[in-house]
């Protein structure tokens, strides 16, 4: 089956820039979706189809899939974006969704 | 705006069926749109457990297939999540959830369900 790697943990100061991986095989040629989930909270699609925003997301939040690695980038990063990131494909040879082991940020 | 609610037995006993509803309201779902569930283990990550059409398409985790069923009951405007012969392993929050289409990401959430598999 399809496998997702994140890095478990990912640390950065206020302000600056946050870079969350995901890395699967040939995942450029897949379409990365990606979600926020805060303690106790349901997870919160920030960012689908690579790089596309939902309504009401900030511009902050980006992302980007080439090769083996996609990329969700956070701008700016403020106290409140700490939480946990997971990114997800559908995996169009067996028809399912798999999602990515997921990254904790901490906002330093 | 689409709003999904989670409704269910908290607890499950060990090889029982584990069965949870979710009613969905500011959408009608025979309109389109597919249905899903997912899963989080205390303290773990994210698990697509499966996707429902409203005309009745199911797709399901192949780790999970053999035990999971999704329906959808247009007239109550909601869709069930049964999953069978239940372990310890099964304890997590389930989550609802809606796709635009196939493929795209998870647009609306559930507040999701603790599920303790217990004797």
């Amino acid at each position: 089956s399809y496998v997702l790697t994140q890095p478990p943990s990912v640390s950065v100061a206020p302000g600056q820039t946050a870079r969350i991986t995901c890395g699967g095989n040939n995942i450029g040629s897949k379409s990365v979706h990606w979600y926020q989930q805060k303690p106790g909270q349901a997870p919160v699609l920030v960012v689908y189809d690579d790089s596309d925003r939902p309504s009401g997301i900030p511009e902050r939040f980006s992302g980007s899939n080439s090769g083996n690695t996609a990329t969700l980038t956070i701008s700016r990063v403020e106290a409140g974006d700490e939480a946990d990131y997971y990114c997800q494909v559908w995996d169009s040879s067996s028809d399912h969704y798999v999602f990515g082991t997921g990254t904790k940020v901490t906002v330093l | 705006q689409v709003q999904l609610q989670e409704s269910g037995p908290g607890l499950v006993k060990p090889s029982e069926t584990l069965s949870l509803t979710c009613a969905v309201s500011g959408y009608s779902i025979s309109s389109g749109y597919y249905w899903g569930w997912i899963r989080q283990p205390p303290g773990k990550g994210l698990e697509w457990i499966g996707s429902i059409y409203h005309s009745g398409s199911t797709y399901y985790n192949p780790s999970l297939k053999s035990r999971v069923t999704i329906s959808v009951d247009t007239s109550k405007n909601q869709f069930s999540l049964k999953l069978s012969s239940v372990t310890a392993a099964d304890t997590a929050v389930y989550y609802c959830a809606s796709l635009y289409y196939y493929g795209s990401g998870y647009d609306y959430w559930g507040q999701g369900t603790l599920v303790t598999v217990s004797s």
